[in-house]
């Protein structure tokens, strides 16, 4: 299996400009979470998927994030306009049932986004 | 609200010596825990994980005991090596597959 994917790997973008990125969950999962990942703040759960629903947005730090999930193999986090406090690793991660407590989440290899 | 505090870091160890990380969490429920670790550049993994009380969770010589009574969950190892060198997270889980992280804890291990 090739686990979770997320391109690009490394993203370097001016502010202002609007930046996308991708991820393909593990085949068979039908749960998908975004989260980003900063020194200040640690590990923050941004939104999170059940079968390409959004069910938990609530961590969308403001409107300039959008999430979309259009099938079950490919989700992506767009910032418009992007700021320099954007700045941080994003993962994508995946998990193979919706419901028990004992489901373990895979994770991507993430995102390097710098925004100057 | 469900939370999750873990010891601060870095924590530095020579080659060999014993670990422990503590991990204590707040919860309403009763969660099931985990231990992830992240090595440079790479993303989370599973280390191991409990899902109810006086469960034990080990893989790769590591070991956490859940425990309800002290509402913790510490991370042990008796040996470590160079290679376990890492951040290491400690989470919960109370409903659906939503995560609750700790802030993790560096470790650094010297040959």
């Amino acid at each position: 299996d090739a686990g979770v994917i997320q391109s690009p790997r490394h993203e370097v973008t001016e502010m202002g400009q609007e930046v996308t990125l991708r991820c393909k969950p593990i085949s068979g999962h039908n749960s998908l979470f975004w989260y980003r990942q900063t020194m200040m703040r640690g590990l923050e759960l941004l939104i999170y998927f059940n079968n390409n629903v959004p069910i938990d947005d609530s961590g969308m730090p403001e409107d300039r994030f959008s999430a979309k999930m259009p099938n079950a193999s490919f989700s992506t986090l767009k910032i418009q306009p992007s700021e320099p406090r954007d700045s941080a690793v994003y993962f994508c991660a995946s998990s193979p049932t919706v419901t028990g407590t004992g489901a373990e989440q895979y994770f991507g290899p993430g995102t390097r986004l710098t925004v100057t | 609200g469900d939370s999750v505090t873990q010891m601060e870091g870095p924590v530095t160890l020579s080659e060999e010596a014993f670990l422990t990380i503590n991990c204590t969490y707040t919860a309403t429920g009763y969660p099931s825990l985990f231990w992830y670790v992240q090595y440079p550049g790479e993303g989370l993994q599973l280390l191991l994980k409990a899902t109810k009380a006086d469960d034990k969770g080990s893989n790769k010589g590591f070991e956490a005991t859940y425990r309800k009574e002290t509402t913790s969950f510490h991370l042990e190892k008796g040996s470590v090596q160079v290679s376990d060198s890492a951040v290491y997270f400690c989470a919960l889980r109370l409903y659906g597959n939503k995560l609750v992280f700790g802030a993790g804890t560096i470790l650094r291990v010297k040959s």
